[in-house]
């Protein structure tokens, strides 16, 4: 079974931090994707990246940066947390896989609470 | 632009009554189309993909080129469909998706 786990489930910070949210797959994945999850607005793409070290932006990266060093990692960032930044961040990650392309194998969440 | 739209946020249906979540995109190519379903407390999963043609917990998906839609339905809705429903697109060339914007889907008793 794919695993990909997020380093929290919950977490608060306040206005102006710098937070740090972990995804780790193990499932030797070359993708890997960060999305927030807001009600009505559904899974927005942040940033993903397709390889160690590259990285392209999604929809709405502003705010936010990663951080790719080692294929199973992928991190966001925020370099100064703001309340508009309270959300589910989900992480996910993919492969080809057989004939198939990459379904998208997604982390718990984390939600973050910016105070 | 690539766009997927689910028009419903809120499907309430009775125990036993057909379901039918409605999906519509904009895409100029071939896409893949996708349904995926998050239970409550339960993480996001792959339920069934438009290639595939399969059936998964009795969901059925069908892709209308003309329509542009990806609707899925259910003949008989279960208390343990309830969940939230989002449709995605992948565009051919990119392992990029478009997520719609999901719809709730609550099965009375």
């Amino acid at each position: 079974d794919v695993k990909v786990t997020q380093s929290s489930r919950y977490l608060v910070k306040r206005t102006g931090e710098k937070v740090f949210l972990e995804c780790v797959q193990d499932m030797d994945h070359e993708n890997m994707f960060w999305y927030r999850q807001d009600p009505g607005l559904g899974l927005r793409l942040i940033y993903f990246s397709y390889d160690v070290k590259m990285k392209e932006k999604g929809d709405i990266p502003e705010g936010y940066s990663v951080s790719r060093e080692k294929k199973e990692r992928f991190s966001l960032i925020l370099e100064s947390a703001s309340t508009n930044q309270t959300s589910m961040y989900l992480c996910a990650s993919s492969s080809p896989t057989g004939g198939f392309t990459y379904e998208q194998y997604f982390g718990p969440g984390t939600r973050l609470t910016v105070t | 632009a690539q766009r997927v739209t689910q028009p419903e946020k809120l499907l309430s249906v009775f125990k036993g009554a057909p379901v039918e979540l409605k999906c519509n995109y904009s895409y100029s190519g071939s896409p893949e189309l996708f349904w995926y379903v998050q239970y409550s407390r339960q993480r996001l999963q792959l339920l069934l993909r438009h290639i595939s043609r399969e059936s998964i917990k009795g969901f059925t998906a069908d892709l209308n080129k003309g329509e542009t839609s990806f609707h899925l339905k259910k003949p008989f809705a279960q208390e343990e469909d309830s969940a939230m429903y989002y449709c995605a697109l992948r565009a051919s060339g990119t392992y990029k998706y478009i997520f719609g914007t999901g719809t709730r889907l609550k099965v009375l008793a």
